[in-house]
């Protein structure tokens, strides 16, 4: 079943601006990690965030995570055409799984 | 080095008809695990095993749905008498350590039934 629930799920920006994408999700975690897809590609892990961390960077990536909230939010800063994708938030509750969501599709105009 | 593969990258089958998907792991990942991707949706569990061991099967949707990984490391799913609801991308993926927590995609395999 579908634990994450990404908020908004289609986006559209010019080239250089921020994108933000929020994921939610029911249960307690062990970590909640955010993964990339496009046709090119397939899915490719971008950044994972574990229940006792608040905020992480990597490269143009920023994750938050509010476990009181059980929220996580994916910030991208100055997109660029190749961030043209759908992003999915994954929960990892430690049995071997990865819960997805439904995905956001981000389109970046150049 | 290599990443994960998977073939066919598309197969289609008729109804009724027998199916096997290949996955190609990661050389020396503990872990492997199958994903079933629907058309607007995120990939959702099917299966899991550490090395040749079968430990989680409670995502396969139906009995007509069979994976195994006899010497720990190709794997293969098998979908029998497919159905028209069988059609999705059908994601590998594999983990070095037992658990899976950083899991490495396959391109994934796209199954279309008519």
């Amino acid at each position: 079943s579908q634990q994450g629930e990404e908020d908004p799920q289609a986006l559209s920006i010019q080239e250089g601006e921020n994108a933000t994408m929020n994921c939610s999700y029911k249960t307690s975690i062990n970590n909640l990690q955010w993964y990339r897809q496009n046709s090119g590609r397939g899915l490719v892990h971008l950044i994972l965030i574990r229940s006792n961390e608040r905020e992480k960077h990597s490269g143009r990536l920023r994750v938050t995570l509010d476990t009181s909230k059980k929220s996580s939010s994916l910030l991208i800063t100055a997109s660029r055409a190749a961030d043209t994708a759908s992003y999915f938030c994954a929960t990892f509750y430690g049995n071997n799984r990865l819960a997805f969501g439904k995905g956001n599709q981000v389109v970046v105009i150049p | 080095g290599a990443g994960v593969s998977q073939s066919p990258r598309y197969k289609v089958a008729k109804r009724g008809q027998d199916v096997a998907l290949r996955c190609d792991p990661i050389s020396g990942h503990v872990s492997l695990f199958w994903y079933q991707q629907a058309l607007g949706q995120g990939p959702e569990f099917l299966t899991y095993f550490q090395n040749e061991a079968q430990l989680d099967k409670s995502g396969l949707p139906s009995d007509r749905f069979f994976a195994e990984r006899p010497e720990g490391s190709v794997s293969t799913l098998k979908i029998q008498r497919t159905q028209q609801e069988d059609s999705a991308v059908y994601l590998c993926a594999s983990s070095l350590y037992r658990g899976g927590e950083t899991q490495y995609f396959g391109p994934g395999t796209r199954l279309l039934v008519l």
